[in-house]
C-alpha cells in the first residue's frame, strides 16, 4: 500500500508558469524524499528534506514540510519543457534503512 | 563515476517461467533496494541488501527473492511467473545504511513482460 498520496494526479501548464504539487502521508516520517521520472525510466533524486525542517531549496525547486499536517509540498518555478515528468514523494519511514514508501505521482506537462 | 546499471533493459517471459535480473550497484554503495512499478500498484518496495544480508523486505510473496554479492551486485529472481508480474523493476544504491541521511540513486530499469 501507498504511504503517500499526491494532489494533483496530474497538472498541465505553460512554460514560465509555477507548478506547484503537494503530498500527503499516513505516519510519522524521518525524512521525505521527491523524485522526478522521465516515461517509465529511472528515477532521479531531487530533494531530500528531514522530518525536523520545514523548507528547502535548491535552484528552481522549493519543497516545505508541515509534521503537524503531514502533508509537503514541491514548487517548481519558472517551469521549462524538460521539467516534463511524473515526480513522486516518499518516505522514509524508520532508521533501518533504505526503505522508501512511494506516493502515486503526479504527472506534469509543461508546454511550450 | 557510472551510474546505477541494470541488466536486462527489457525482458519477455512467458507465464510459469522464472526470471533474475541483475543490478550493479555505483562503485563504492553497499546498499541496495530493490522496487516494482506498476500502473495499478505505483512504486513498490520488494527488498533491500546491505553488506550481502537482506535487511527489509516488502509484501511480497516468496516468488520474489534476491540476493547481494561481495562486490555489492544485486540479483532479484521472480520463480512461477504470472502476468501480474509485469513492471518496471528499478534497483536503486545508496552510499551508507540508512536514508535519512543519504540519497538513493535509480537505475533506467527492466522492464519485464509476462505473457
Amino acid at each position: 500500500s501507498q504511504q503517500g498520496e499526491e494532489d494533483p494526479q496530474a497538472l498541465s501548464i505553460q512554460e514560465g508558469e509555477n507548478a506547484t504539487m503537494n503530498c500527503s502521508y499516513k505516519t510519522s516520517i524521518n525524512n521525505l524524499q521527491w523524485y522526478r521520472q522521465n516515461s517509465g525510466r529511472g528515477l532521479v533524486h531531487l530533494i531530500l528534506i528531514r522530518s525536523n525542517e520545514r523548507e528547502k531549496h535548491s535552484g528552481r525547486l522549493r519543497v516545505t514540510l508541515d509534521t503537524s499536517k503531514k502533508s509537503s509540498s514541491l514548487l517548481i518555478t519558472a517551469s521549462r519543457a524538460a521539467d516534463t515528468a511524473s515526480y513522486f514523494c516518499a518516505t522514509d519511514l524508520n532508521n533501518a534503512g533504505n526503505m522508501l514508501t512511494f506516493g502515486g505521482g503526479t504527472r506534469l506537462m509543461v508546454k511550450p | 563515476k557510472a551510474g546505477v546499471t541494470q541488466t536486462p533493459r527489457y525482458l519477455i517471459k512467458t507465464r510459469g517461467q522464472q526470471v533474475t535480473l541483475s543490478c550493479s550497484p555505483i562503485s563504492g554503495h553497499r546498499s541496495v533496494s530493490w522496487y516494482q512499478q506498476t500502473p495499478g500498484q505505483g512504486l513498490q518496495f520488494l527488498f533491500e541488501y546491505f553488506s550481502e544480508t537482506q535487511r527489509n523486505k516488502g509484501n511480497f510473496p516468496g516468488r520474489f527473492s534476491g540476493r547481494q554479492f561481495s562486490n555489492s551486485r544485486s540479483e532479484m529472481n521472480v520463480s512461477t511467473l504470472e502476468l501480474g508480474d509485469s513492471a518496471l523493476y528499478l534497483c536503486a544504491s545508496s552510499l551508507i545504511a540508512v536514508s535519512s541521511y543519504n540519497e538513493q540513486f535509480f537505475g533506467p530499469g527492466t522492464r519485464l513482460t509476462v505473457l
